[in-house]
């Protein structure tokens, strides 16, 4: 079974939508992280969690939540989706900086379409 | 804002050549990391070099980091048509907090 994973791995909404992605990870990690990526940007940044009652806004968490329901899961919601946020969405885990420095292990990604 | 941009954006060669890739970064950094990703896929962790460190080897893989120019380059040999792909250079920004900040990507295409 894969280590990290995210459901749903496509979706198609619309405009003014509210829409939840999740991410489960059974490495242990106490990081996680969400990430979009679109075309020629690379990887942006959404929100991050060093643990269970931490969470940090990234470089571009306008329109986004989460939440930290548990050491294992971690969810990204978009509270009204816009066309703009068409894009794929990556959840990462991390181990703490000491032990891994940081090495990241991805989710397979989910392809979010907003009409 | 991306701290490291790959050169080229783009790369194509033939099975068996040599493929280079450069990231260069802006501020000084704790290390750096090269991943990779298959198309619309998740990326996957290929090296990591600290910034004390100035090569490293995976099996056909070799990374250089030059501090004092605040750059590195991805060294693949002997390519084959499976290492086509992006690969994405990670710094990790000295004094941060510890969280890579990706680069743009090279694509490469390995003929076969």
């Amino acid at each position: 079974d894969a280590d990290v994973t995210q459901t749903p791995r496509n979706r198609i909404t619309k405009t003014g939508k509210r829409i939840m992605l999740e991410c489960s990870q059974t490495k242990g990690h106490d990081r996680m992280y969400w990430y979009r990526q679109d075309p020629g940007l690379g990887l942006r940044l959404i929100y991050y969690s060093f643990d269970v009652k931490d969470i940090n806004k990234g470089e571009i968490s306008d329109g986004y939540s989460v939440s930290r329901q548990a050491q294992a899961k971690f969810s990204l919601s978009l509270e009204s989706a816009i066309p703009n946020q068409t894009a794929l969405y990556f959840c990462a885990t991390s181990g703490d900086f000491e032990s891994s420095y940081n090495e990241q292990f991805f989710g397979p990604g989910t392809r979010l379409t907003v009409l | 804002s991306q701290q490291g941009e790959e050169d080229p954006q783009a790369l194509s060669i033939q099975e068996g050549e040599n493929a280079t890739m450069n990231c260069s970064y802006k501020t000084s950094i704790n290390n750096l990391q090269w991943y990779r990703q298959n198309s619309g896929r998740g990326l996957v962790h290929l090296i990591l070099i600290r910034s004390n460190e100035r090569e490293k080897h995976s099996g056909r893989l070799r990374v250089t980091l030059d501090t004092s120019k605040k750059s590195s380059s991805l060294l693949i040999t002997a390519s084959r048509a499976a290492d086509t792909a992006s690969y994405f250079c990670a710094t990790d920004a000295s004094g941060g907090s510890y969280i890579p900040t990706f680069g743009r990507g090279t694509s490469l295409i390995v003929h076969p």
